[in-house]
């Protein structure tokens, strides 16, 4: 079975500072590797998403992520945070050969950006 | 494009009155549908998923039911709610076995259950 984990629970961080949010995820069997935002009282938002290729992946709003398959990881980063980016984020892991698209999410984060 | 709806956006209801949420899809075919439940300050729980008019899987044994009367609507219903039903519920979408397992997701119905 497949499992994701999100050390951090709550992350504070100064505007303009960079950021890590770290994702650890367990599978016997290759996988794709997501990332979601979601904001206030809203939906989830894809930031990024691994398939293949490329370990490191961009998305949206400057955001970037490194798929590590050795440490089963697939850590978050910003170079330099804005105050808009204060939200909770999602890491969430799915079965490439799923007989439907069943996606595992972990716990999630609460990103705080402090003025 | 594809975009997809829910709706109420808000509900506060009484302990044992029922419940149905709609949630609907624009703009593809054939979809694998999903209802989800957040928790307050909680990830997300998948409830039930749909991978065709009529058929329903449930992941979670609860007082909740799901029904696809439609290939692009999704509904999550109980007959008598109790105040562990609140939360916020998404519902979403993914294309299927053709793609890359990655879901859409609506604006979430926030209930509230008195």
């Amino acid at each position: 079975a497949q499992s994701v984990t999100q050390l951090d629970s709550q992350v504070p961080v100064f505007e303009e500072a960079p950021v890590e949010l770290r994702c650890n995820y367990s599978s016997s069997v290759s996988v794709y590797l997501f990332w979601y935002v979601q904001y206030p009282n809203q939906g989830l938002q894809l930031l990024l998403k691994y398939l293949s290729g490329s370990t490191l992946v961009k998305g949206i709003n400057g955001f970037e992520a490194e798929f590590n398959k050795s440490q089963t990881s697939f850590h978050l980063r910003k170079p330099s945070v804005h105050i808009s980016d204060t939200a909770e984020y999602f890491c969430a892991v799915s079965d490439m050969k799923t007989s439907y698209d069943k996606v595992i999410f972990g716990p999630g984060t609460s990103l705080s950006v402090i003025p | 494009s594809q975009t997809i709806h829910q709706w109420p956006a808000t509900l506060v209801q009484p302990v044992g009155s029922p419940l149905s949420l709609e949630c609907t899809v624009e703009g593809t075919s054939n979809p694998n549908l999903y209802w989800y439940r957040q928790a307050a300050g909680r990830g997300l729980q998948l409830l039930f998923y749909s991978v065709g008019i009529g058929q329903i899987s449930s992941e979670v044994p609860q007082n909740l039911s799901a029904s696809r009367p439609q290939d692009r609507q999704f509904i999550l219903s109980s007959k008598k709610l109790l105040l562990s039903d609140s939360g916020f519920y998404l519902c979403a979408w993914s294309v299927g076995l053709a793609g890359n397992n990655e879901q859409f997701f609506g604006p979430g119905t926030r209930l509230t259950v008195l």
